[in-house]
Formats: structure tokens, C-alpha cells, sequence
């Protein structure tokens, strides 16, 4: 167990419709990376918080929004969905903004029909 | 953009031989980490090497990094069935994103 908390871990919706995935970082960390694994593929980095902030983004649609809350869970908005987003999320947390080895939660398997 | 790029894709061995996978970087770095991931799981951290580094060890894992080449490789010795995973690096710009490749799929055959 990564202590990190990925909530829910399967989601299937239609096409145009908008989820929130949910990360929670293990207890400490302060910054939070999510990232998308389409099928058999490598993870594509979307996005990063430190404490809050935006610190980096990669490849993220503009349909895609994130957040890091004062409590420091974080949550991914995918709205518009088309099929093309189903997809593994992972969110990944990490004590220090780099330099340090982050651990993985579980993943949001999104499947959009 | 992938900041690294794993070879081979795929990589086929017996139970007891050596597996050895490489990374390719294409901008300057602060650190390089290893990650394996188990089909469809969270990735699992192997080990993080700085770019003053050359070679660091953990248990039968052996990381080298040459930055002047731009690449670093795993090695994973006496190789068991139960290594049968992907194998992914990722490059750290300088504090900022973590950014993976493609990944190396190694299968171990007992």
C-alpha cells in the first residue's frame, strides 16, 4: 500500500459527459503529479501541485482542469469526455517538489462509451 | 512530451539471466528514477540516481547514468519470474515535472 488513495477505481460514462477523480497523497506530501495511461501505452504527465499550487504542466486538454485543496487532495476534472479519454489516471504524490521518489496510488480506470 | 525513452520495448528472458534496459533523456536533469508497474497497478519506485552519480545499487538492481550521453540503464541480475513487468524511467527537469517513457515490458520465463 503507496498510502496513496485514488477514488473511485472504475468509472464508466458517455461521451460529453464531466468526472472528478479524486487523489488523496500519502500523509506528508505536498506535492501531487497526476498522469494518463492510455491501454499498453506510457504515462503522459498532465499536471503537478506543490502545496497547492500549479507548479508544471504537460500534455493537459483544455477539457481537463485540476485542483490541490488546502488539505492537500487533489482532484482531476475531465469534462467533454470523448472516447479517446478512456484511459488509466494515475495520481502520484511525492514529499518535496523533486528530487525525492513518488508514490503511486492505484488509479481511476476511465472507460467512456 | 515523453522526456525519456526506454529500449527495448520488449525484452524476453529465462528465470536466472541478466535483463538489462535502457533510458535515453533528451534535456539536461536533476535525478533519473526507475519505476516497475505490475499490468495495469501503480507504478512502484526502484531507484533515483542524481546526475553526480554514476552507478548506484539495490539488492540486484544495478543504475548506471551517463549524463554526458544522455542515458542511464537497468540491470536487473538473476532475473525471477516474479520481475515480469514493465520498467519505466523518469527524468526530473531540475524540481519541476516527472516526466516517463514508454516503457520496457520484461517477461521472465520460468
Amino acid at each position: 500500500d503507496s498510502g496513496v488513495t485514488q477514488t473511485p477505481k472504475h468509472l464508466i460514462t458517455a461521451t460529453g459527459q464531466r468526472v472528478t477523480l479524486r487523489c488523496s497523497p500519502r500523509s506528508g506530501d505536498l506535492s501531487v503529479y497526476w498522469y494518463q495511461q492510455s491501454l499498453d501505452q506510457g504515462l503522459q504527465f498532465l499536471i503537478q501541485y506543490y502545496n497547492g499550487e500549479e507548479r508544471a504542466k504537460g500534455n493537459i486538454l483544455e477539457r481537463f482542469s485540476a485542483q490541490q485543496f488546502p488539505d492537500l487532495h487533489s482532484e482531476l476534472n475531465l469534462s467533454s469526455l470523448e472516447l479517446g479519454d478512456s484511459a488509466l489516471y494515475f495520481c502520484a504524490s511525492s514529499l518535496r517538489q523533486g528530487d525525492t521518489e513518488a508514490f503511486f496510488g492505484q488509479g481511476t480506470r476511465l472507460t467512456v462509451v | 512530451s515523453q522526456q525519456g525513452e526506454e529500449d527495448p520495448q520488449a525484452l524476453s528472458i529465462q528465470e536466472g539471466e541478466n535483463a538489462t534496459m535502457n533510458c535515453s533523456y533528451k534535456t539536461s536533469i536533476n535525478n533519473l528514477q526507475w519505476y516497475r508497474q505490475n499490468s495495469g497497478r501503480g507504478l512502484v519506485h526502484l531507484i533515483l540516481i542524481r546526475s553526480n552519480e554514476r552507478e548506484k545499487h539495490s539488492g540486484r538492481l544495478r543504475v548506471t547514468l551517463d549524463t554526458s550521453k544522455k542515458s542511464s540503464s537497468l540491470l536487473i541480475t538473476a532475473s525471477r519470474a516474479a520481475d515480469t513487468a514493465s520498467y519505466f524511467c523518469a527524468t526530473d527537469v531540475y524540481n519541476n515535472d516527472m516526466r516517463f517513457g514508454a516503457g520496457t515490458r520484461l517477461t521472465v520465463k520460468p
